[in-house]
This record gives structure tokens, C-alpha cells and sequence, in this order.
């Protein structure tokens, strides 16, 4: 079955930096790539996800980048603001399977 | 438009016991799943339906059954609850397969004590 690793697992920046999240996946067979934004209390949100047929999406301050070769993909995010305190999962599936294989969650702290 | 709803949001139970987790999404999405979130472990999938009348076996599905009532509904039962099953629950649809945005419920905190 798939593995999806994620790095780091805690992530503290000052408001305005960038801060970036990164994954790997283990099926070379997975083709969708979405990443969810969990606040306190609440179900996870997709904020971003990106195909197999695209290395990379930008969503005003958000992107994805996707590197197939080496089986990882990332979340960047750009001028960060203290609201994007919050967990980031990354997730991996593809058209065969039939459950999103989730990472093990990022904790982002914006510093004001 | 209220999208996934989840009840109850706490419940805390005794070994033993049982208890049906209840699901609700008003986005006339086919496919509807369960979740459970650990601490360190992300999100696991523990039963999902494609489509209603349909139900298959996720990642984690021992102790668990679930029932898709209808299109809008799939319910989550615990028969006989053991303190492994405290965990957050989520409830998620999606318009078509998983390779779909899902949309999540707000949670169900289980404890088992």
C-alpha cells in the first residue's frame, strides 16, 4: 500500500517568511496529490491539490510542487500571516485505490 | 447550507458499551467516508461508500460497522467500545471518488475509558 511521510513535523516562522512542508510517497501509481488545512477544533479543509499531469499550482500565496521522479511534492507558502497558524496534512491516492493515504501532519506557528 | 454535519461532537463511554456515530451532508455527494485522527498518526480511513447501497473496508476497520441509510447519511456503529477506539472521528464526502475534494464534518471527540 501507499506510505506517505511528511516533514517537519513543527514549524515556527516569523510573519512574513515563507515556509515550506514536504512529503514523500512510496506507490509510484499515485496520481493525486491534495493538502488539507486543519484550525483547532474543526475537520480538515483542502486548501490546494495538484495531478500527476502538473508539476506545479499557485493559489495567490500558496503552491505545490510535484516531482514525480523522486516521489515527493511540497506545500509552500509565501508571506505568511498569524491566521495561517494552523496543521497541514499532505495526502496521496491514485484512480485504483480508493482511500486518500494521509501524512502524519505538519504544526505551522506565524510568529507576530 | 450547512455541508457535513456530525453528532454528537463528545461522547464518552465505558468498555463495552456501544454507540452510533451519526453523518449528514446536504452536497448531494456520491461518496461519503470515516476517519479516525490519532495523535503523530495523521488520518485514517476506516470504512467508505462509494455510493449509496454500497460499503468497503478502509485502513483500520476492525470493531467498526457502518451504514450508508440513504445518499445524504452513513452512520458509524461501535458494538462493543475499547479504549484503542478513543480517538477524534471524522466524517468526509466527496462529489465523486476520492480523487475528489473531500469535505469534512467538525469531529467527534470518543473517549473510552
Amino acid at each position: 500500500g501507499e506510505n506517505v511521510e511528511q516533514h517537519p513535523s513543527t514549524l515556527s516562522v516569523q510573519e512574513g517568511d515563507s515556509a515550506v512542508i514536504k512529503c514523500t510517497y512510496s506507490d509510484s501509481a499515485s496520481n493525486y496529490f491534495p493538502w488539507y488545512k486543519q484550525e483547532l477544533g474543526k475537520g480538515p479543509q483542502l486548501i490546494i491539490d495538484i495531478r500527476s499531469n502538473v508539476g506545479e499550482k499557485k493559489d495567490q500565496r500558496i503552491a505545490v510542487t510535484l516531482n514525480k521522479t523522486a516521489k515527493h511534492f511540497s506545500l509552500h507558502i509565501t508571506e505568511t500571516q498569524p491566521e495561517d497558524s494552523a496543521v497541514y496534512f499532505c495526502a496521496a491516492s491514485n484512480t485504483g485505490r480508493r482511500a486518500l493515504t494521509f501524512g502524519s501532519g505538519t504544526r505551522l506557528q506565524v510568529q507576530p | 447550507n450547512a455541508g457535513v454535519t456530525q453528532t454528537p461532537k463528545f461522547q464518552v463511554l465505558k468498555t463495552g458499551q456501544s454507540m452510533t456515530l451519526q453523518c449528514a451532508q446536504d452536497m448531494n455527494h456520491n461518496s461519503m467516508y470515516w476517519y479516525r485522527q490519532d495523535p503523530g498518526m495523521g488520518l485514517r480511513l476506516i470504512y467508505y461508500s462509494a455510493s449509496e447501497g454500497t460499503t468497503d473496508k478502509g485502513e483500520v476497520p476492525n470493531g467498526y460497522n457502518v451504514s450508508r441509510l440513504n445518499k445524504r447519511e452513513f452512520s458509524l456503529r461501535l458494538e462493543s467500545a475499547a479504549p484503542s477506539q478513543t480517538s477524534v472521528y471524522f466524517c468526509a464526502s466527496s462529489p465523486r471518488d476520492i480523487n475528489s475534494p473531500l469535505h469534512f464534518g467538525n469531529g467527534t471527540r470518543l473517549t473510552v475509558t
